[in-house]
């Protein structure tokens, strides 16, 4: 079955630690996003490729950064995690066309320790 | 300032009946709205959309109706059953990104 896979499903680091989580696609989309969640709250879009062509959002700290080597992953890097950083982070593709819906992984737990 | 909007933060119905799910909006250039499913541990899923043109769009028991000069969208689901038990995203989507609201979390009660 085609479908979105994070990994790994939980991570617990450091505080100030590095951490990077991953996600892959079978379904050839050419959209990928990242999204944090904190309990309670909308998912938070933080970026999202085009293919290659990234596109960050405004509010999203510079803590976050993102890496897309070809078309089936994608990988956010967490240069140094703060208590505040601690959330589910999703992961989503979609076609390009903006009536389209995005699918989603299962995420990946983030906690700080 | 959220421009999704779910005012419920839960919402429990009975086995059979059916449930609403409400959800505003303030963005007036949304132009295709969405419905997302949730179960714990899980990624959300689609559900059901419809674009801006519309004002409603059936799929078996889901039935998602627009109402664009309310800026109000709703998520209906009948007869409820068990499974419907899940967190309920609404989004909607502009040019290319889409925009959640907080969730409802519905109960289907025995």
């Amino acid at each position: 079955d085609a479908m979105v896979i994070q990994n790994p499903r939980y991570q617990v680091t450091q505080f100030g630690k590095p951490v990077t989580l991953s996600c892959s696609q079978t379904l050839n989309h050419n959209v990928m996003y990242w999204y944090q969640q904190k309990s309670s709250q909308a998912p938070k879009l933080l970026f999202h490729y085009y293919d290659k062509d990234f596109n960050n959002e405004a509010d999203t700290p510079d803590n976050f950064q993102s890496r897309r080597p070809n078309t089936s992953f994608c990988f956010l890097d967490i240069r140094s995690p703060g208590l505040g950083d601690a959330a589910m982070y999703l992961c989503a593709t979609s076609i390009y066309d903006s009536n389209q819906p995005q699918h989603f992984g299962d995420g990946t737990r983030l906690s700080i320790l | 300032d959220q421009q999704v909007k779910q005012n419920s933060p839960s919402l429990s119905v009975q086995e059979g009946r059916i449930s609403i799910l409400n959800c505003d909006y303030t963005n007036s250039m949304f132009d295709y709205f969405l419905w997302y499913k949730k179960y714990p541990a899980e990624g959300p899923t689609f559900l059901i959309s419809i674009s801006s043109i519309k004002d409603k769009n059936e799929d078996g028991r889901f039935t998602v109706f627009l109402n664009k000069s309310a800026k109000h969208l709703s998520l209906h689901i009948v007869p409820s059953q068990p499974g419907d038990s899940a967190v309920y995203f609404c989004a909607a989507s502009e040019e290319d990104k889409i925009i959640f609201g907080k969730g409802t979390r519905l109960h289907i009660l025995p």
